[in-house]
């Protein structure tokens, strides 16, 4: 099992360009999350999904969309990049039972010029 | 609100020596509690977990935690510390009236010297 994947490892963008991370897994987990990881700040829960076709947002939502089309992956979008995003991205995904840690993914260096 | 609170960004330890790293809580309802170790450029990795019972919890590569409830404490603890233990430390909780997020602290720095 390749676990939790992420895509791209690294993205440089300009203020006002998009992209979009990509997030797979390959362990049938219903719960996936987008975290955003600063220093002195932890790690900052952006948006999260319980499941195929639901999404909902976290503690910083802003500047970011999400989508969850297919069970396996879960895609973070930035339409209009800000210097404010500049970040580590991490993508997590666990079982439903409220008892199942997160498994996370090798995170996304993104930086916004 | 509920929290989750390191009140140590940096521990510094020789390697031998025991370890602790500390994590109080803030929450309502019962709290499942998790510990995550972070590596230089890597994504976070589970170390160990309590959910019920047995309040000291044994997880990964030698690690421990205690629970303790009436001081909302879960600190983490190794007996003898190696200096491949450097590393970033996330204690985290989910309480049962939201099980669906974590809620994590903001880590702490484990340094271990030779």
């Amino acid at each position: 099992n390749a676990g939790v994947t992420q895509t791209p490892k690294f993205r440089v963008l300009k203020t006002g360009q998009s992209m979009t991370l990509l997030c797979a897994q390959d362990m049938n987990h219903e719960y996936m999350y987008w975290y955003r990881q600063d220093p002195g700040m932890g790690l900052r829960l952006i948006h999260y999904s319980v499941g195929e076709g639901t999404t909902a947002k976290g503690e910083v939502p802003d500047g970011y969309n999400v989508s969850r089309l297919k069970k396996q992956n879960f895609l973070l979008g930035l339409e209009s990049a800000a210097p404010s995003q500049t970040s580590v991205y991490f993508c997590a995904s666990r079982h439903r039972s409220a008892y199942n840690e997160q498994f996370f993914g090798p995170g996304t260096r993104l930086t916004v010029l | 609100a509920q929290s989750v609170a390191q009140p140590e960004d940096q521990v510094n330890v020789a390697e031998g020596n025991p370890l602790t790293v500390k994590c109080t809580y803030s929450v309502s309802g019962n709290p499942y509690l998790f510990w995550y170790v972070q590596y230089p450029n890597r994504g976070l990795q589970f170390l160990l977990k309590y959910i019920t019972g047995d309040n000291l919890v044994k997880g990964s590569y030698g690690f421990e935690a205690e629970f303790n409830k009436s001081q909302t404490s879960f600190h983490l603890k190794k007996p003898s510390a190696l200096v491949s233990d450097s590393a970033l430390y996330f204690c985290a909780v989910r309480t049962t009236y939201n099980t669906d997020k974590l809620i994590f602290g903001t880590g702490t720095r484990l340094q271990v010297f030779p």
